[in-house]
């Protein structure tokens, strides 16, 4: 089944502790992306990768890392969390970067709790 | 960053009726419109990508149109069921993707 994974679903943590989420597809696709969902905010991107070993910035990066070591994998990494780093995640990867192809296909979600 | 407004922010729709709703943007500076449908507990899901100006997409009862001089893009949902309730978004794609906040839909039966 073609589909986009996240671990964990949700966690609850303390300010400072790092953590790692991880993302992964079976899609072969080539552009992955990370977001995050507040309330009355809606999504905003958090880094975004049109390839192995090419990551960018998207509007919210403070506080965020990745990497894109695979074309599979996209883990998102939070050096030291802070509890304004609570939020809804969601991974995402789509076929190219733009045009016709660039729907995005989401994960199910991470609910991360910074405490 | 793109301001991607849509508007209104929540409906409610009588079962049977139609409504739609706007995404707007201030400029056609980008690569595609795309359109999502977002049911609470679960994830977005691709509803439309739209690339040129005057594109129309239809995907049974739902369909939208672009119109990129003017700045705005429409959602139409003809005979509302209560399947359709959910948070609709709007989003322009220049590599990095910009959301609209949302217009939740909501249909009484």
């Amino acid at each position: 089944e073609a589909q986009v994974t996240q671990n964990p679903r949700y966690l609850i943590t303390v300010t400072g502790k790092k953590l790692t989420v991880t993302c992964s597809q079976n899609m072969n696709h080539e552009y992955m992306s990370w977001y995050r969902q507040d309330p009355g905010l809606g999504l905003r991107q958090i880094y975004y990768s049109m390839n192995v070993e090419v990551t960018d910035k998207g509007d919210v990066p403070e506080g965020y890392k990745v990497s894109r070591k695979e074309k599979r994998n996209f883990p998102l990494i939070l050096e030291s969390p802070s509890p304004n780093q609570t939020s809804l995640y969601f991974c995402a990867s789509s076929l190219n970067p733009a045009g016709a192809e660039g729907e995005q296909f989401f994960g199910p979600g991470t609910r991360l709790t910074v405490l | 960053i793109l301001n991607v407004e849509q508007s209104p922010q929540s409906l409610h729709v009588q079962e049977g009726d139609s409504t739609n709703f706007t995404c707007s943007f201030p400029s056609s500076n980008f690569y595609a419109l795309h359109w999502y449908r977002w049911e609470t507990a679960k994830s977005p899901e691709a509803l439309f990508v739209m690339t040129l100006n005057g594109d129309e997409k239809k995907k049974g009862r739902i369909s939208a149109t672009l119109n990129t001089k003017e700045g705005y893009s429409y959602l139409y949902i003809k005979g509302s069921q209560p399947e359709d309730s959910a948070t609709y978004l709007c989003a322009l794609n220049d590599y990095k993707l910009s959301f609209g906040a949302g217009t939740t839909v909501t249909v009484r039966a």
